[in-house]
């Protein structure tokens, strides 16, 4: 079994609706959470981070983190074609020397 | 803040010749960067992890005395290709973490690297 799972995609939506993506994982001991967002050949670019479980916003932004279901959501209101991208879900234990990423999921925002 | 680069971000060199690709932070010090590959529609693939001041951890599979890793300061990683092969082609990107910030990554532009 994979450390963290995300669903590759693709996903294709509407401009102006709303993005919904997840990764789950299996390891308890991870603390850290981020999301990254990736466009065609160039470097990831953090966009959230988010510590332990709860909730957190960001502009058209919000990540969700349930450590008791090992589940992490990042959900993009009001798309925009320029938010196509291959997004990563990475998630950290408190040492940082497990250090994991999703596969990435790739999201057309269609105009 | 937490900006990253590298040099070259495009690099074409023929089989045999070795390629040198640097890593810097620009406005933060990062003992421990990290070295990834990525092909095409595939996610990132940790190679090693650079640790200033001693000798970088290489992921299973990774060849040390092919992709070698130099982390002589708290601001620059280097990785140099031996020898390369047209296999070799990918791209390149490296990550620093923030000494003191947390355990969260920035990373670099990317360095594609074809071999021909």
């Amino acid at each position: 079994q994979k450390e963290v799972e995300q669903d590759p995609g693709p996903l294709s939506v509407p401009e102006g609706a709303i993005v919904s993506l997840n990764c789950t994982y299996s390891n308890s001991a991870f603390q850290y959470f981020m999301w990254y967002r990736q466009y065609s050949r160039k470097g990831p670019e953090l966009l959230m981070y988010t510590y332990s479980s709860g909730n957190k916003e960001d502009g058209r932004f919000t990540a969700q983190v349930d450590k008791s279901s090992k589940y992490i959501s990042l959900f993009i209101r009001d798309s925009q074609p320029s938010d196509s991208a291959t997004y990563l879900c990475a998630m950290s234990d408190s040492t940082g020397n497990q250090f994991y990423f999703g596969t990435g999921t790739s999201l057309t925002v269609i105009p | 803040g937490a900006v990253v680069s590298q040099h070259p971000s495009r690099v074409i060199c023929k089989s045999g010749t070795s390629v040198k690709i640097e890593c810097r932070s620009l406005d933060f010090q990062a003992t421990t960067m990290f070295w990834y590959r990525q092909f095409p529609k595939q996610s990132l693939m940790l190679m090693a992890t650079s640790n200033e001041g001693s000798k970088a951890t290489y992921e299973q599979g990774v060849e040390k005395d092919k992709f070698l890793i130099n982390h002589a300061s708290l601001t620059l990683s280097t990785l140099t290709v031996t020898s390369a092969h047209p296999e070799d082609s990918s791209f390149y990107i490296c990550s620093a973490r923030r000494d003191g910030g947390g355990e969260t990554q920035y990373f670099g532009p990317g360095t594609r690297l074809l071999v021909l």
